[in-house]
This record gives structure tokens, C-alpha cells and sequence, in this order.
């Protein structure tokens, strides 16, 4: 059993360009999410999706950010017009809805804006 | 609302050494889940124990034990002849029934242990 996948695992941008990560869940697991974790700080939970429904989304999650899970499999999670404030590593975890399934979550990517 | 409160920061001990990690929650469900993670120098979280709000019975796992207290909005984490391979943040997370799956996490407690 795989765990969860994220990629890349660091990415370097310059301020104001768009970026895309990817996270590969556990293949059993119906839930996704995604939290962001700056330095020094516990993660703060973005958003969630159930099979490919969004259903929970952050008041951290501005309109820049956009999460997608087409087909309920694979998500995305994209940032447009980065800013100094976005850097970060961003953290996806999945986890089985049945019976509250703890999350288990992915490397991270770290995000470094410039 | 949820809240985690890890009131230590940072502890230091010598192998061998016991150490308890605390963790204190507010919540207004009746039904809920506590989590503890730990988070290595690599980075990754991993998922040490998860407890519903109807079972305070304590758990132990190896050198690892978790004390549930409703009466005190405790979940406090006991360490039992540390390791230098424990040293890492560890946090306390909550996730409520009726706010989802979010978690809220604590904002960790940096465990070093010394040789």
C-alpha cells in the first residue's frame, strides 16, 4: 500500500506566476484535503474533497487558490498571481470516510516564492 | 469554535528520560476526535493514535501512552524511555462531527532528545 503522493516536492517561483501541485492519495481513500503549514506552525486545513465534490473550503483559501479532484482520484491545487505570503509547504493527507479514518498525509510541497 | 493549545514549545531531554507532551482542547460538540502526529526533521506527519470522545480509556503502544481527560479537555502524551530517534514536533489535532473532517491542529511541541 502506497502512501500519499505529492509533487513536486519543492518548488521555486518568482512572484506573481501562476503554480500547480499535485497529490496522489492512498487508493482506497474517498477523502482528500489539503492544509498549508508555514514555519514554526501547526497545518492549517485549506479544503477537503469527498470522492470529487468539494465540500469544505478555508476562509485561508482566497480566490488565487483553486483545488480541483476530477474523477474523485488525483487533486490538484493551484495558486495564481503568487504572492511573498503564499510560501509555505503545502500538505495534502487522505483518509476513509467511513468511521472518521484518520488522515495520512504526503511529503509536502514546499513553495518558495521570490 | 475548535482549539488546540500546546503550551510547550520546546522540551529537551537526555535518553531515557519519560517526558509528557501536553495538549488541552475546546470544543462545543459532544462528539469528537484527537489525534497526535508526529513530525520528524524529514517532514512528513505521521499518524501516531486517534481517540473518540466516548472512549477515555487510556492507550498504550510500546514506549508511547495517551491520557484522555474529558473533565480537563486533556490529551496528554507520555514518552516512555526516550530515544534520539523521538526527537521531532509533535502535534495535538481535533476534528469535530459536525465541522467535518477538518483537523485543527496545535501548534506543536519540539521534542529533542540528547544523547
Amino acid at each position: 500500500d502506497t502512501g500519499v503522493s505529492q509533487n513536486p516536492r519543492h518548488k521555486i517561483t518568482k512572484r506573481g506566476q501562476n503554480v500547480t501541485f499535485r497529490c496522489d492519495p492512498i487508493s482506497e481513500h474517498n477523502r482528500l484535503y489539503w492544509y498549508r503549514q508555514t514555519l514554526g506552525q501547526g497545518p492549517e486545513f485549506l479544503t477537503y474533497f469527498q470522492n470529487e465534490a468539494q465540500l469544505e473550503k478555508s476562509r485561508l483559501l482566497s480566490d488565487r487558490f483553486s483545488a480541483e479532484r476530477p474523477k474523485g482520484s488525483f487533486s490538484t491545487l493551484e495558486i495564481q498571481r503568487t504572492e511573498q505570503g503564499d510560501s509555505a509547504m503545502y500538505l495534502c493527507a487522505s483518509s476513509l470516510e467511513r468511521g472518521m479514518g484518520p488522515q495520512h498525509f504526503g511529503d509536502g510541497t514546499r513553495l518558495s516564492i521570490l | 469554535a475548535q482549539k488546540v493549545t500546546q503550551a510547550q514549545t520546546e522540551i529537551s531531554v537526555v535518553e531515557k528520560e519519560d517526558v509528557t507532551l501536553d495538549c488541552v482542547y475546546e470544543t462545543r460538540d459532544t462528539t469528537y476526535y484527537l489525534f497526535w502526529y508526529k513530525q520528524p526533521p524529514s517532514g512528513e506527519l505521521v499518524f501516531l493514535i486517534r481517540r473518540n470522545s466516548f472512549d477515555e480509556q487510556n492507550e498504550i503502544s510500546g514506549r508511547y501512552s495517551w491520557n484522555f481527560q474529558k473533565s480537563t479537555s486533556s490529551f496528554n502524551f507520555t514518552i516512555t524511555a526516550s530515544q534520539v530517534v523521538d526527537s521531532a514536533v509533535y502535534f495535538c489535532a481535533l476534528s469535530e462531527k459536525t465541522s467535518g473532517s477538518r483537523l485543527t491542529f496545535g501548534e506543536g511541541t519540539q521534542l529533542t532528545v540528547n544523547p
